[in-house]
């Protein structure tokens, strides 16, 4: 079984569309991360979360938003996409958000806004 | 401020040889370390990491790293290179207790020439 799962695994969009890509884990973890991986492979978190707690990156435009229906899921969404948001986005989690523990990443999604 | 720095953002070596693999990093606290490993379109695997135990760590595969505070360096190595270890390799630093700062490297290309 997959531990952290992601889909689609491509995404294929034209510019001010909105879109929505999935992560789901079984590790029972109770921290999921979004992070973007940009053309140059610089990687840079996003958005970290728990059951408590919601932390937001600075640099992230308010028009990516995570959305958690449960502790296994961290869905991000995404409104009026840009061409500079094409990038591979991935999704990650860890038991509690500690700054020592492994984080476990999913396969990534391939975003391409034309 | 904190900061990993990555010294190549390529390395070659034959298959057989040694592998070493430069990070340096600036904390104002005692930061967990970390390298993660990415194979082509795929996600980040956790190779190794140090969380203020032994400052030898050894990780999959045959990698290890030495954590060495005075010259405020986490180098990899693994002894003798294989074709499968060809891959691009983050450094990562946590400088804070939560993963929400946590900070990476730019990355270096693994090549492994047969």
């Amino acid at each position: 079984d997959t531990a952290v799962s992601q889909t689609p695994k491509y995404l294929v969009t034209q510019m001010g569309n909105d879109k929505s890509i999935k992560c789901e884990q079984n590790l029972g973890h109770d921290t999921m991360y979004w992070y973007k991986q940009d053309s140059k492979k610089f990687l840079k978190i996003m958005f970290s979360y728990n059951n408590k707690e919601l932390i937001i990156n600075e640099t992230v435009p308010n028009r990516f938003s995570p959305k958690s229906p449960d502790k296994a899921h961290l869905n991000l969404h995404i409104n009026s996409l840009e061409l500079g948001d094409s990038a591979v986005y991935f999704c990650a989690s860890s038991p509690n958000g500690a700054g020592e523990e492994t984080q476990y990443f999913g396969p990534g999604t391939r975003l391409l806004v034309l | 401020a904190q900061s990993v720095t990555q010294l190549d953002s390529h390395v070659s070596v034959s298959e057989g040889t040694p592998v070493l693999l430069r990070c340096n990093y600036s904390s104002s606290y005692s930061p967990s370390l970390f390298w993660y490993v990415q194979h082509p379109n795929k996600g980040l695997q956790l190779l190794l990491k140090y969380t203020s135990a032994a400052t030898l760590v050894k990780g999959i595969n045959g990698f290890e790293a030495e954590f060495k505070k005075s010259e405020t360096s986490f180098h990899l190595t693994k002894p003798s290179a294989h074709m499968s270890d060809a891959a691009e390799y983050f450094c990562v630093v946590i400088p804070y207790s939560s993963a929400s700062k946590i900070i990476f490297g730019s990355g270096t290309r693994l090549s492994i020439r047969p």
